[in-house]
């Protein structure tokens, strides 16, 4: 079964320091990665995906996630946060089933930065 | 492209009426998703699209909610009747179906039921 678990369901940081978002996945085959990220009454935005390519993948604001095999994980980090940086976070895998690719959503992380 | 485009934005309605989500997909983009988010449950996938066809409804709720498909540039998801637990944002995204793409959200409607 395939399956998504995003490991802290709020992580607090103070701006200028960097940020860890956790992210794990069950696959039976190599899937592909993403992390979009919702601001408060907002649409998702997509920050960076994994492809089967670079295994170091950069986002945009700074942010980029490595993907790690042997671990099963797709980690977000940032060396150092902004308060811009608080919103709601969303490991996603894509999934093929039925010839389409379903994007399957973790439970969110809430990132709250302090000034 | 303007991107995936959803109407309305919001909606108040009362129990009991009808309800009808727009959703306008990306040119070119053959499958489509619609989602429901709440704060109890997350992000929930209720129903895809491949090619216009319906693949699996599995997370539609109950019988209330319907999608229909009628062609590659519109879809609607209806309640009817709607209640207050149907309270919540629905999105509707579309992708591209290759490997390693992704997909494209709307802004979302945001669904009252009083």
């Amino acid at each position: 079964a395939q399956s998504v678990t995003q490991l802290d369901s709020h992580v607090s940081v103070s701006e200028g320091t960097p940020v860890l978002l956790r992210c794990n996945y069950s696959s039976s085959y190599s899937p592909s990665l993403f992390w979009y990220v919702q601001h408060p009454n907002k649409g998702l935005q997509l920050l960076l995906k994994y492809t089967s390519a670079a295994t170091l993948v950069k986002g945009i604001n700074g942010f980029e996630a490595e993907f790690k095999k042997s671990e099963t994980s797709f980690h977000l980090t940032k060396p150092s946060a902004h308060m811009s940086d608080a919103a709601e976070y969303f490991c996603v895998v894509s999934f093929i089933s039925g010839g389409s690719y379903i994007p399957t959503f973790g439970r969110g992380t809430s990132l709250i930065v302090h000034p | 492209d303007a991107g995936v485009i959803q109407s309305p934005r919001h909606e108040v309605t009362e129990m009991g009426q009808e309800v009808t989500l727009r959703c306008k997909p990306i040119s070119g983009h053959n499958s489509l998703f619609w989602y429901r988010q709440t704060m109890m449950r997350g992000l929930e996938l209720l129903i895809y699209f491949n090619n216009n066809v319906p693949i699996d409804d599995s997370g539609m709720p109950e019988d209330r909610f319907s999608a229909k498909m009628p062609n590659a540039s519109f879809s609607t998801l209806k309640i009817q009747p709607s209640e207050p637990r149907d309270s919540a944002v629905y999105f509707c995204a579309s992708t591209r179906d290759r490997v390693g793409t992704e997909a494209f959200f709307g802004q979302g409607t945001r669904l009252t039921v009083v």
